[in-house]
Order: structure tokens, then sequence, then C-alpha cells
């Protein structure tokens, strides 16, 4: 199964953005698939955020905010997660995954601190 | 909206199996929808088991394959997952989660719902 990378961890300000990536194997070609990110706080199932294919077919979580978005840097086959306007809240557990040939597939998850 | 909500024993021993249901309210499990195992050892990161399909189709980690079984009980609303010759590596948290298409240009589908999972020990 491939394996996506994701950073351990991430941190930022309150009131700032935070860039959380998701890194594809090489033979993987992120333009092909969508990303999907879930967060997940301690204690708690996950929850589904968003899918992201290109600017013009993504989509939010019921109750999302927008503050929250997906983007693709295909240079770097990467997947993107965008918080911007972070809150304290949003000091969670991020996940990326994938669908690439009939098993899904998540990244090992970034811890966001909202410092 | 839909509600899951896993049970099963917490403690196996190793080399046992592994049994847990989930049962599924607020919707059918004979809906088009796929229905979802998912584990997370403890501090660790998230799992994916394999999926179920109310006709009874599946698909299984690679990984876990040759271990899993999901099956669906369509007179009870419920699915369930077995895992065999389990080892302390099996100890996790497992969620059960319900796979929802939504509508875009691709196959696009989310783990919309999930439970509240239960912790599973594999120990003597």
């Amino acid at each position: 199964q491939p394996v996506l990378t994701q950073p351990p961890s991430s941190s930022a300000s309150p009131g700032e953005s935070a860039r959380l990536t998701c890194t594809l194997p090489s033979d993987i070609n992120v333009s092909s698939y969508n990303i999907y990110w879930y967060q997940q706080k301690p204690g708690s199932p996950p929850r589904y955020l968003l899918y992201y294919y290109s600017d013009s077919d993504k989509g939010q979580g019921s109750g999302v905010p927008s503050r929250f978005s997906g983007s693709k840097d295909a240079s770097a086959n990467t997947g993107i997660l965008l918080i911007s306007g972070l809150q304290s809240e949003d000091e969670a557990d991020y996940y990326c995954m994938i669908w690439p040939s009939n098993a899904w597939v998540f990244g090992g998850g970034t811890k966001l601190t909202v410092l | 909206q839909v509600q899951l909500q896993e049970s099963g024993p917490g403690l196996v021993k190793p080399s046992g199996t592994l049994s847990l249901t989930c049962a599924v309210s607020g919707g059918s499990i004979s809906s088009s929808n796929w229905w979802s195992w998912v584990r997370q050892p403890p501090g660790k990161g998230l799992e994916w088991i394999g999926e179920i399909y109310h006709s009874g189709s599946t698909n299984y980690n690679p990984s876990l394959k040759s271990r899993v079984t999901i099956s669906v009980d369509k007179s009870k609303n419920q699915f369930s997952l077995k895992l065999s010759s389990v080892t302390a590596a099996d100890t996790a948290v497992y969620y059960c989660a319900i796979i929802v298409v939504v509508p875009a240009a691709i196959l696009t589908s989310v783990f919309q719902h999930w439970g509240q999972g239960t912790l599973v020990t594999v120990s003597s």
C-alpha cells in the first residue's frame, strides 16, 4: 500500500494560517486523485472536513467553516490543507486520505498546535 | 442522521479472534452506502481495515486481508468485523463508519459519520 507522508507536527498562533501537507509517493500522481482531510480531537472519532480534486471540484463537510480549504501542489505531488484565521479549537490531529485502488489509505497524521 | 455504535469484547487473548459489531440507527444498512472499519492503536494514526456493501461485496486492507472478515446482517441493521490470529499489535480503538458518495465530477466518497469507537486490548 502507498504511504502518504505528513509532517508529525505543526504549530501556529491564533489568527495565523496553518498549511498542512500530504505528500504522495512518486508513482501516484496527486493530480489524479481526490485528497480527503479529516480532523480528530482527543477522545473523539475523526471528523470529515473536506475533499479537494481541483478548484472546480471540491467539497466541504457539513458545518465545516470556510476557513478550512484544500489545494494541491502538483510540482511537489502534495495535497494541502490550509486553515486560515486559526482558533484554539483547531488544535487537533489532521489526516489526509486517498483511494488509490480499492483500498483507502490514510496519511500518518499531523498534530497541529495552536500556540 | 445515521448513528453508529460499536460493541464487543474489550479484551481478546493472543492468537484469538477479535469480533465487533456496529449497530446502525437512523438509516438502513441496505442504503447505497459502504460501511467501514477503521482502527487506531493507542497514540498512533488511523488505519483502514476494510468495507462492505449491503450486497456483501467487500474490500480489505491488503496488509490485513488474510485475517479479516467483514459481514453484514440486514435483519439486524448491523455489520460486523472479525480479525483472527490477533497479537498485541492489534490493540487499538476500533471505529465503524459510513462511507457516503457525494456529488462530484469523479467518484467521491467520504467517511461521513463515525461511531465513538471501542478499545480492544489483546492480552493474556
